[in-house]
């Protein structure tokens, strides 16, 4: 079983859509929760950290469900440049964070 | 400097051959990672740095590969003896401490033919 799992997607949404992401972890010791964003051919980056108490910038809310181990990454009003890979990471007690494999979001007009 | 560092940004090279790749962390990041994504793949941990702690090689797939982090800043993996199945992008991160976020290089994208 793999420790972080997320829906491969690809969602297909259009602008202005309103779009969620979830995404479950195994390691029930992990401590540290983010939600990085991939573009086609590019390096990962960091979109937002989740914290337990759930934290929102701009479009965008992520929350943690530590007792059902899942976190989620809700998006609002999407626009077309939203489109991307969007990664859930989990670090856990071995402080290596452990990459889901991703959900594609294609947003069009 | 501003980012995390790596070269080269590509490298073809023949199987059988050696490769060695590097990366230069954030300054003042004492975590470094390794991670490598194949075409369509995730991303695959290789190895983690964390101070002048002992690396947790764990991530490695053999023998072939190796990396080292000299003075807590600058690393180096390296692949001996390449094979086509090694061919990849191969991604480094550094991050302030165990419980922040991870900050990328643009990858090494390596071509084994």
């Amino acid at each position: 079983r793999k420790e972080v799992e997320q829906d491969p997607g690809p969602f297909n949404v259009p602008e202005g859509a309103t779009v969620a992401f979830n995404c479950t972890y195994s390691n029930s010791a992990s401590q540290s929760f983010f939600w990085y964003r991939q573009d086609c051919r590019k390096e990962p980056k960091l979109l937002m950290s989740v914290y337990s108490s759930g934290n929102e910038d701009g479009r965008f809310t992520a929350q943690l469900n530590r007792a059902s181990q899942y976190i989620s990454l809700l998006i609002r009003d999407s626009k077309l440049s939203d489109s991307a890979t969007y990664l859930c990471v989990a670090s856990g007690g071995s402080y290596i964070p452990t990459f889901g494999r991703g959900t594609s979001l294609i947003v069009h007009p | 400097g501003a980012g995390v560092s790596q070269s080269p940004s590509n490298k073809v090279t023949e199987k059988g051959k050696d490769v060695e790749l590097r990366c230069d962390p954030i300054s003042g990041h004492t975590a470094l990672y390794w991670y490598r994504q194949s075409l369509g793949q995730g991303l695959e941990f290789l190895i983690y740095f964390q101070g002048n702690s002992a690396p947790d090689k764990s991530g490695l797939p053999s023998d072939r590969f190796s990396a080292e982090r000299t003075g807590g800043s600058v690393s180096t993996l390296t692949i001996q003896r390449t094979q086509q199945e090694d061919s990849a992008v191969y991604l480094c991160a550094s991050s302030l401490g165990v419980l922040d976020g991870y900050t990328f290089g643009s990858g090494t994208r390596l071509t084994v033919v």
